[in-house]
């Protein structure tokens, strides 16, 4: 049964400190989606690849946030330095690539920035 | 700007009923429309999509309807269960990309 893998699955931090957060797409996916879930805003897009390249990255704050795929197996999500109001779950999905496809969620990582 | 509006906020009822939950949305030009089941501490699972030709898809006991003229979506589930309490998550995706709009969601919940 694929899945999509996310790591770690809870952090808590300080504000100010870098963290990073990993994603394994499902095997043979080619398109990464990273999202952000709060109370107040809901499901949130932050950026996503396709084969490994960004195709876009508008809704994350430039700033400090930063996501990058290494490898077809691995996107990861970076936040330097961190702040309370990141504060939020971060999920990564994966899927095939075309308009209309399904996007596979993985379970998340739930971020505390205190 | 594309937006997805979702009602009721929250509803509660009890196991074996019916309910039915409505979806607006204002994106365009419409690609498809979703319906996810978010379960407390998981990540969305996909329960149905449906193309502009698409009216009405079922999926067990929930069954997804479209009217794309006046964009509206709803979806209807069936004697429900117990496992049904979640989060019931409306998206639409704009032709020819695959972001997508999210709405804020119902939390249902079923009590035996």
């Amino acid at each position: 049964d694929a899945r999509v893998t996310q790591t770690p699955r809870h952090k808590v931090t300080e504000m100010g400190q870098e963290v990073t957060m990993r994603c394994q797409p499902i095997l043979g996916h080619n398109t990464v989606f990273w999202y952000r879930q709060t109370m107040m805003q809901g499901l949130e897009l932050l950026a996503y690849f396709r084969n490994r390249a960004p195709l876009d990255d508008s809704g994350m704050p430039k700033d400090r946030f930063s996501a990058e795929m290494p490898d077809a197996t691995l996107a990861t999500l970076k936040i330097q330095p961190s702040e309370p109001r990141d504060s939020a779950v971060y999920f990564c999905a994966s899927g095939r690539g075309t308009g209309g496809s399904e996007q596979y969620f993985g379970p998340g990582t739930r971020l505390t920035v205190t | 700007k594309n937006q997805v509006e979702q009602s009721p906020q929250s509803l509660i009822i009890l196991e074996g009923k019916n309910c039915t939950l409505q979806c607006n949305y204002t994106v365009s030009p419409f690609s498809n429309l979703r319906w996810y089941k978010q379960d407390t501490g998981r990540g969305p699972v996909s329960l149905t999509i449906m193309t502009f030709s698409e009216n009405t898809k079922s999926n067990g006991r929930y069954t997804a309807t479209l009217d794309a003229d006046t964009k509206q979506s709803s979806l209807h589930i069936t004697a429900s269960q117990l496992s049904d309490s979640a989060s019931y998550i409306c998206v639409v995706s704009d032709f020819g990309n695959e972001k997508l709009t999210f709405g804020t969601g119902t939390r249902l919940t079923i009590i035996p």
